[in-house]
């Protein structure tokens, strides 16, 4: 069974720069996987961040990108806030119906 | 604004049954397709159902297929999963989400949750 694969953990400092990425355990993930993003903090729902590989949900600040960066997808924050520091998934379009959640991602800004 | 409110979260026995509903409001409920996606305390998000629009399509995780029935009531702006043969591992936060727009949806807004503990 293929798995989606995200970076346990990753750090960046304050207004800088930090790309996360979505893979498969076989294969390389293509917009036709419509790969989403979200953000959650701690206790709270998750936010939904991009849908369909780039697509910014109402209300995102566009410091928060999304693409595809050669076989993955990819999460690319600009100026890193302290607000920013939670955790981060992906979630791809498997077919027959099928979503499937990376394991997810811890950021911290330090 | 988007407002989802899941309901029906409880504890329940091994083995047992539950039915959750998610009342929406502040969009065209039957112009969407809605998630279920689930999250283990402390653990990531699974996702476990969809249904779109019109309630003639449904799909399911692996984990819960044969097991779990979504539905939804668009004259009532209410979506449900029925969840029977409960085991531990179902014990989780259950989040309804409403579709993106598109043909192939992502969960985009999303509910604060219902809690659902399977013990003995």
């Amino acid at each position: 069974q293929t798995v989606v694969t995200q970076e346990p953990s990753f750090s960046v400092s304050p207004g800088g720069t930090v790309t996360l990425t979505c893979g498969l355990s076989s294969g390389s993930v293509s917009t036709s996987y419509y790969p989403s993003w979200y953000q959650q903090t701690p206790g709270q729902a998750p936010r939904t961040l991009i849908y369909s590989t780039n697509t910014r949900s109402s209300g995102v600040p566009d410091r928060f990108s999304g693409s595809i960066l050669g076989n993955k997808a990819a999460l690319t924050i600009t100026g890193a806030q302290a607000d920013d520091e939670c955790d981060y998934y992906c979630v791809l379009y498997m077919g027959s119906g099928i979503r499937v959640f990376g394991g997810g991602t811890k950021l911290t800004v330090l | 604004e988007v407002h989802l409110v899941e309901s029906g979260g409880a504890v329940v026995l091994p083995g047992g049954f539950l039915r959750l509903s998610c009342a929406a409001s502040g969009f065209t409920f039957h112009d969407y397709s809605m998630h279920w996606v689930r999250q283990t305390p402390g653990k990531g998000l699974e996702w476990v159902s969809v249904i779109s629009w019109d309630g003639r399509n449904t799909y399911y995780a692996d984990s819960v297929k044969g097991r779990f029935t979504i539905s939804r009531d668009n004259t009532k702006n209410s979506l449900f999963l029925q969840m029977n043969s409960l085991r531990t591992e179902d014990t989780a936060f259950y989040y309804c989400a409403k579709g993106s727009s598109g043909t192939i949806t992502s969960p985009e807004y999303w509910g604060q949750g219902t809690l659902v503990t399977v013990s003995s």
